[in-house]
């Protein structure tokens, strides 16, 4: 599967802890996404890639948040003192220039439940 | 700031009847994506309009960009249970981003 990929798919935590996931994109990929989503909503915009640089990130974004993307490949996102309020699903997407920016290939998400 | 507004948040609808879900944004948008979620899956690519009054067909899914670009609307001809989803439309945000409306459910009695 050439798809994006995402790991964990459940993550369980203790309020207070902090977690990490992972998103691997489609490989000639070079822009790369951060959303999460909460029931019943649309996608919100966390943060995105170009390679290796972040470009930007949202004001929901807090500073407990971190992500990076270290050799232009895969990408990771660290969340430091969860709160419940974070528990969502949190997705992953990347596009090319190829297809259009906006056309983007989601990944099957992280679901964080926070306790 | 910028907001995408869909309508309805749902619609039951029985198989074989036609669905269409509405799209407005606060903003003139360059383009506008529609984008469908199955249940317990992820977001999906459907189609990209970019032209002002543009009309494009994917088999019985009919989209439409408004000629003033601020809304769009996206159209089921003859409802299936594969129809089944939410239903999102994005448009681009001023941070490279998209942002998306809170979606249609769309549910399918066979």
């Amino acid at each position: 599967d050439t798809g994006v990929s995402q790991d964990p798919r459940h993550k369980i935590t203790k309020r207070g802890q902090n977690v990490t996931f992972r998103c691997d994109p489609i490989s000639e990929h070079n822009r790369l996404y951060w959303y999460r989503q909460t029931l019943g909503q649309g996608p919100e915009f966390l943060t995105y890639f170009q390679n290796e640089a972040q470009l930007e990130k949202s004001r929901l974004l807090s500073d407990r948040f971190s992500a990076e993307r270290p050799k232009g490949s895969f990408s990771t996102l660290e969340i430091q003192r969860t709160e419940q309020g974070d528990s969502a699903m949190y997705l992953c997407a990347s596009s090319s220039p190829d297809r259009g920016y906006y056309e983007q290939y989601f990944g099957p998400g992280t679901r964080l439940t926070v306790t | 700031g910028q907001q995408v507004m869909q309508i309805p948040q749902y619609q039951h609808v029985q198989e074989g009847e036609d669905f269409t879900t509405y799209c407005n944004s606060s903003t003139t948008l360059s383009n506008i994506q529609w984008y469908k979620q199955r249940p317990g899956g992820h977001p999906v690519f459907l189609i990209q309009l970019v032209k002002s009054g543009e009309v494009k067909k994917q088999k019985r899914l009919t989209f439409q960009f408004g000629e003033a670009k601020k809304n769009s609307s996206l159209h089921i001809t003859a409802t299936q249970t594969t129809d089944v989803g939410t239903y999102f439309c994005a448009g681009p945000g001023s941070q490279g981003n998209l942002i998306f409306g809170k979606g249609t459910k769309l549910s399918v009695k066979p």
